[in-house]
């Protein structure tokens, strides 16, 4: 069974501050893709990044990273330089290939509250 | 570019009604995705089309049922509706390429009130 943990319910920041939101994720299988959205107040889910089993290397856009590891089953993200409008939940999300249908699984959601 | 588009955004029933949910995936997107969100909850997945056919299953009650059309929207259609079937309900599209992992891209999503 697949599954995705974000162990970090509620996070809030200073803006500014940098913040490095963890998932964790568990598959049986080799071929599996990772993502980020994040959903702000307004209710959109809006993608981040996505990230296939085979790619490792670390990825930068913005203000926005992230760092994959294989060996600890973790696709975590962070943000430099945090400001107000970064407050939104943010999901990490697995599909595996075996499914053969691309469905999501989503991880319990990490709640960003950025302050002024 | 050309996003999602979900009809209506917002929708209010009473318990026992029946509620359809539409879906415009974006042009050249074959398949497409319904997710249910209830409130503080993530995402869980209800079924999927692929070219027109149904392609999976998740956790989607008897009472709800989904096609997609020839020309690719979807509708789902919720019947004897029950109060703790108020959540926000999203539809995604993506291209379809084998064995899935495409980028799923969001429609804005139908926030359905049941009293």
């Amino acid at each position: 069974a697949q599954k995705v943990t974000q162990a970090q319910t509620e996070i809030s920041v200073v803006e500014k501050e940098d913040v490095t939101l963890d998932c964790v994720y568990e598959t049986r299988d080799t071929t599996y893709y990772l993502f980020w959205y994040k959903q702000p107040p307004s209710g959109e889910l809006v993608f981040l990044i996505r990230r296939n089993s085979f790619d490792e290397q670390n990825e930068i856009s913005g203000r926005y990273s992230w760092n994959f590891q294989k060996s600890t089953s973790s696709f975590n993200f962070t943000i430099t330089a945090s400001q107000v409008v970064d407050s939104a939940v943010y999901f990490c999300a697995l599909s595996v290939y075996s499914s053969n249908t691309g469905k999501l699984i989503f991880g319990q959601g990490t709640t960003l509250q950025v302050k002024p | 570019a050309a996003g999602v588009i979900q009809s209506p955004r917002h929708l209010i029933k009473e318990k026992r009604e029946t509620a359809t949910l539409k879906c415009y995936p974006i042009p050249r997107h074959d398949t497409v995705y319904w997710y249910q969100q209830g409130p503080g909850q993530d995402p869980q997945f209800l079924i999927s089309f692929y070219e027109k056919m149904q392609s999976d299953k998740g956790s989607i009650p008897d009472r709800f049922s989904a096609q997609q059309f020839s020309d690719y929207h979807s509708e789902l259609n919720m019947s004897s509706l029950e109060l703790g079937d108020s959540a926000l309900y999203f539809c995604a599209s993506s291209p379809r390429t084998s064995g899935g992992g495409d980028t799923q891209y969001f429609g804005p999503g139908t926030r359905l009130t049941v009293l």
